[in-house]
Order: C-alpha cells, then structure tokens, then sequence
C-alpha cells in the first residue's frame, strides 16, 4: 500500500524524557514536513525538508529535532527542553513546490504525564 | 503579513442543510495556491481542492462547491445537502512564493471550523 505510516498512535512521556515520533512514506515524494495541532489553533509547521541530508526550521522549531538520512524517513524527536509537548503530530509529505498539495499520516497523539 | 482566518470555530446543521465555510486570506504574494482539507474524526488530513490566484473560477464536485473571490481574498466552501459523513474539521491553508523560503510548499493553515451535521 502506499501511503504515511507514523508510530505509534499513542505516546505517553514522562516530563524529562525526549521522545521520537516516526514518520515514513512509500510515496518517493521529495519534501516532507511535521506539524504540530493543538485544539482551536489549526496546524503549525515544526520543521520541514526538501532533500535528504538538508531540512529547515518552521515556525515552531524551539525544542524539536528531526533529521532526514533517507528519503522515507523523517523522525521528530520531542526533547525535553519543548516546554509544553502534549499534542497532536502530523506529518506531510509533498512534492517540492509551492502548487503541491501535501498528504498526511494519521498523527501521533503525544501526551505527557 | 500571510495569514489565513477561519472565523467559524463551530457550525452545526441539520442533515440535508446546506452549510458554507468561510475562509479570508493575507498575502503579499502575486502567485500564491489556496487548499481546503477535511479532518475526519480519526485526525488524518485528507485533500480537498487546490485553486491558484489567477483562476477565479468557481468549481464544483458533487454536493461540494468552492467560490474564490480574489477582491474580497475570500476561498469559501459550500457543502449542498449536508450528510452526517461531512462531520468533520475543515481548514483551509495557503502556500505561495514568499511564505516560505523559495518554492518550499510551506503551508499556513487557518485555525479550522468544526462542522457537526446531525441527523
């Protein structure tokens, strides 16, 4: 099937601990990209990337770390200097440019405890 | 500044209603592409419509129809004969050329409207 996996669907974190969110794609889309969805404020972009080896911060990138070794992968690790991590992830993928649109993984619902 | 405003946080009709979703837009660019997505209760975004800004045509696609107003920067969507399947998260999003760096396809999404249709 092709498609966005991302694990797991649930995640519990103690406060302290840093935590990855996996996302990965079958869709040999070049650019990919984690929002993060808090209730009443839309999506926001944490971080993006357009090519292996290369990614960009978005607007909410304090706290956050990703990288981008091959082209399926796009892992979110949530560390614990992100003050206030529980939330919603989703991960996008897309074809480079801006006329894209983009495809969505089902989340990760990040709580932490 | 680029900004997206869903000014309905919640809308409930009555199946069989029709029911419009408003979407007003910012930009400062020439070029720029509006998006409608529809998230369904299991969270996943799912695509709707893309519309470029030098196509003002209205479109259609069954019981969903968008009107892009390029005077007024308004992107709405109309949903004809609501069905309880169109329960959902709507938001509408921009991308253009200056949004983010290059040609990145970084999207600004606005803060959603809830549709609730009941039976």
């Amino acid at each position: 099937d092709g498609g966005i996996t991302q694990s797991p669907k649930y995640l519990f974190r103690k406060e302290g601990q840093n935590v990855t969110l996996s996302c990965e794609q079958n869709l040999n889309h070049d650019a990919m990209y984690w929002y993060r969805q808090d209730p009443g404020q839309g999506l926001r972009l944490i971080y993006y990337s357009q090519i292996v080896n290369d990614f960009q911060k978005g607007d909410i990138a304090e706290g956050y770390s990703v990288s981008r070794e091959k082209k399926e992968s796009f892992p979110l690790t949530v560390t614990s200097a992100q003050k206030n991590p529980t939330a919603f992830y989703l991960c996008a993928t897309g074809e480079e440019g801006a006329h894209n649109e983009q495809f969505f993984g089902p989340g990760t619902r990040l709580t932490v405890l | 500044a680029q900004k997206v405003t869903q000014a309905q946080t919640e809308i409930s009709v009555v199946e069989k209603e029709d029911v419009t979703l408003d979407c007003v837009y910012e930009t400062r660019d020439t070029t720029y592409y509006l998006f409608w997505y529809k998230q369904p209760p299991s969270g996943e975004l799912v695509f709707l419509i893309r519309r470029n800004s030098f196509d003002e045509q209205n479109e259609i696609s069954g019981r969903y129809s968008w009107n892009f107003q390029k005077s007024t920067s308004s992107f709405n969507f109309t949903i004809t004969a609501s069905q309880v399947v169109d329960s959902a998260v709507y938001f509408c999003a921009l991308s253009g050329l200056l949004i983010g760096s290059g040609n990145t396809g970084k999207l600004i999404f606005g803060q959603g409207t809830t549709l609730q249709v009941k039976p």
